[in-house]
């Protein structure tokens, strides 16, 4: 397996533009979550899908966060409009429910918005 | 609200010479206590998850052991590939239902020089 692949893996844009994040899960995985890293505050989860259904959002930080996932293999994240503060490396990680509670994680995308 | 928190920030070690590092925790009910891997530029890796007071977990030059309170991850004669950023995460009661919502350490930065 390829692993979780996101795209792009970096990305520099301006204030007030629209960003889109992707992931690809693991085949098989029935969770995915997005999560946020940054020096200050580490990593935090911004929202959580089972079997492509939201479950919990309450990580996402405004209203400008908005997250699908139209189907079993891919999500997106989407930033509308972006700010500075929205600088961070975003992180897509799959799981399975069954058997051990692992997350596997992506490789990430690096937003930085100038 | 789960609470963790690792010390040191960063460690800086000769090859050879081991050390600990340690993850503090505050939780309702813990479900989990989980050590990652973070190499610069790439997703936390997965590396070990413990359960209950007493367990430990071993994997090459690591050893990950758990008390009610706090968990320590033993590197005996690190080498120059061990350098990373290593990750600390719980997941408790709160966290509802299978493979939801961990809740990370802001990690400890390992540099062994050869």
């Amino acid at each position: 397996d390829a692993g979780v692949i996101q795209s792009p893996r970096h990305e520099v844009t301006e204030m007030g533009q629209e960003v889109t994040l992707r992931c690809k899960p693991i085949s098989g995985h029935n969770s995915l979550f997005w999560y946020r890293q940054t020096m200050m505050r580490g990593l935090e989860l911004l929202i959580y899908f089972n079997n492509n259904v939201p479950i919990d959002d309450s990580g996402m930080p405004e209203d400008r966060f908005s997250a699908k996932m139209p189907n079993a293999s891919f999500s997106t994240l989407k930033i509308q409009p972006s700010e500075p503060r929205d600088s961070a490396v975003y992180f897509c990680a799959s799981s399975s429910t069954v058997g051990a509670n692992v997350l596997t994680f992506g490789a990430g995308s690096r937003l930085t918005v100038l | 609200e789960d609470q963790v928190t690792q010390s040191p920030e960063a460690l800086r070690l000769q090859e050879g010479e081991s050390s600990s590092l340690n993850c503090s925790y505050t939780v309702s009910g813990l479900r989990g206590l989980f050590w990652y891997r973070q190499d610069p530029g790439k997703g936390p890796e997965f590396l070990f998850t413990l359960y209950s007071a007493g367990e430990e977990k071993e994997k090459e030059r690591l050893k990950a052991t758990l008390t009610k309170k706090e968990s320590f991850l033993h590197i005996t004669a690190p080498k120059p590939e061990d350098s990373a950023t290593y990750l600390c995460a719980v997941r408790s009661v709160r966290s509802g239902g299978s493979n939801y919502k961990l809740t990370f350490g802001k990690g400890t930065l390992l540099t062994v020089n050869p």
